[in-house]
């Protein structure tokens, strides 16, 4: 079954605003991934966050992993126009040789 | 220089027909992957490639075989296209399986008429 669920399922926001989603999941893993995808693009990684991890930042990115919520938040600051994009969050099932990924996030960044 | 390519970008075909997609990754990965993207974006692994040897195979119709010649390329043929197989293909490598990021090539929209 599906791991990850984004929510909420559609952002739009005003350049300069924050942007949070919110990624949950079902079974334990061993890390969580953030992915975004541009219109008529391949996915392009972000960010991953092991399970022993509880924070990461990458430039204008935080992520947060709560395992005993199995939840995950991806924070884009100060946003652009540029983030527009659909972000999805992945999951390993805890050790599976694959990745399961979520529905997506579609972001609207208004100039 | 793309680290993973795919060809054709876009496919156009009728009902029926046989096609393969090429993928490429010039990474050095160890790892490579078949995804489907249906009209509502979400994404679904079908095949995953270890050192030319298969580890993952989703439930997938056997109308779709992959076949790696080497480390560096994964293929994707289909037989007998129907028109629920039309969707976004990508192709995915990593160094180590779902505990490395994935990288993805720009996608195939493959339309089935």
């Amino acid at each position: 079954s599906q791991q990850g669920e984004e929510d909420p399922q559609a952002l739009s926001i005003q350049e300069g605003e924050n942007a949070t989603m919110n990624c949950s999941y079902k079974t334990s893993i061993n890390n969580l991934q953030w992915y975004r995808q541009n219109s008529g693009r391949g996915l392009v990684h972000l960010i991953l966050i092991r399970s022993n991890e509880r924070e990461k930042h990458s430039g204008r990115l935080r992520v947060t992993l709560d395992t005993s919520k199995k939840s995950s938040s991806l924070l884009i600051t100060a946003s652009r126009a540029a983030d527009t994009a659909s972000y999805f969050c992945a999951t390993d099932g805890g050790g599976s040789e694959k990745l399961v990924f979520g529905k997506g996030t579609k972001l609207t960044v208004n100039p | 220089d793309t680290a993973v390519s795919q060809t054709p970008k876009y496919l156009v075909t009728q009902m029926g027909n046989d096609k393969s997609i090429k993928c490429e990754q010039n990474l050095g990965h160890d790892t490579m992957y078949w995804y489907k993207q249906d009209s509502k974006k979400f994404l679904k692994i079908m095949f995953s490639y270890n050192n030319k040897e298969l580890i993952i195979n989703e439930t997938v119709p056997n109308r779709f075989s992959p076949k790696s010649p080497d480390k560096a390329h994964l293929n994707l043929h289909i037989n007998s296209l129907e028109l629920g197989d039309s969707a976004v293909y990508f192709c995915a490598s990593s160094h180590r399986g779902s505990e490395d990021t994935q990288y993805f090539g720009p996608g195939t929209r493959l339309t089935v008429l």
